[in-house]
């Protein structure tokens, strides 16, 4: 069975700093791979995505991710952190359906300071 | 494009009663729908896949009895808690797909509901 695992439950950075955030999962064949943002009682909104190809994803929002088969890993990253970027941020590895039937990481609470 | 609307955002609703939440595909056909649920403060769970026409396919521990779901129609997906007690109470998201978009490989995610029950 998939599983993705954050390992940081909180991280806080300040505004302007650089940011990386982990997510390591567990597939048995080619992931389909994506990183969500949620802010405070909305809805998700998907950052960007890897079905193949290119291991250095670009997002939206100035976000980019690399997926690293070697060490099971899709972290997100972005160079300089805006204190609109506070959210949290859930990775997935997609399943059926296109990729489509998510299985979420625990999800990474992400606070800026000014 | 690829507006996916839930409606209500929130609800409350007593114990014992039911609660329809609605999930529309505002600007596209959604062949496929698929509700996840989200406990406070935890991450969000699939809870089950909806195809147009056809009954919904329930992930492992999900009771179908009390989650009904009915996709009837191309652009409309309902999700009915039934018998619902305060331990239902979670944060439910929808999110649909179209397989008639060319190339379209992402589904697009509802806004949300907000179920209490008390």
């Amino acid at each position: 069975a998939q599983s993705v695992t954050q390992p940081d439950i909180h991280i806080t950075v300040s505004e302007g700093a650089s940011l990386e955030l982990r997510c390591n999962y567990s597939y048995g064949a080619t992931p389909y791979l994506f990183w969500y943002v949620q802010s405070p009682g909305q809805g998700l909104q998907l950052l960007l995505k890897y079905f193949s190809g290119d291991t250095l994803v670009q997002g939206i929002k100035g976000f980019e991710a690399e997926f690293k088969r070697s060490q099971s890993s899709f972290n997100l990253r972005k160079p300089s952190v805006h204190w609109s970027d506070a959210a949290e941020y859930f990775c997935a590895v997609g399943r059926g359906d296109a990729g489509n039937m998510l299985t979420f990481g625990g999800g990474t609470r992400l606070m800026v300071k000014p | 494009g690829a507006v996916v609307s839930q409606h209500p955002s929130r609800v409350i609703c007593k114990s014992g009663t039911s609660v329809k939440i609605e999930c529309r595909s505002l600007d596209f056909q959604a062949t496929t729908m698929f509700w996840y649920r989200q406990f406070p403060k935890q991450s969000l769970m699939l809870m089950a896949t909806s195809n147009e026409g056809s009954k919904a396919t329930y992930e492992q521990g999900v009771e179908k009895d009390k989650f009904l779901i009915n996709h009837a129609s191309l652009t409309l997906s309902t999700l009915t808690v039934t018998s619902a007690h305060p331990e239902d109470s979670s944060f439910y998201i929808c999110s649909a797909r179209s397989l008639a978009r060319q190339g379209q490989t992402e589904a697009f995610f509802g806004q949300g509901t907000r179920l209490t029950v008390v």
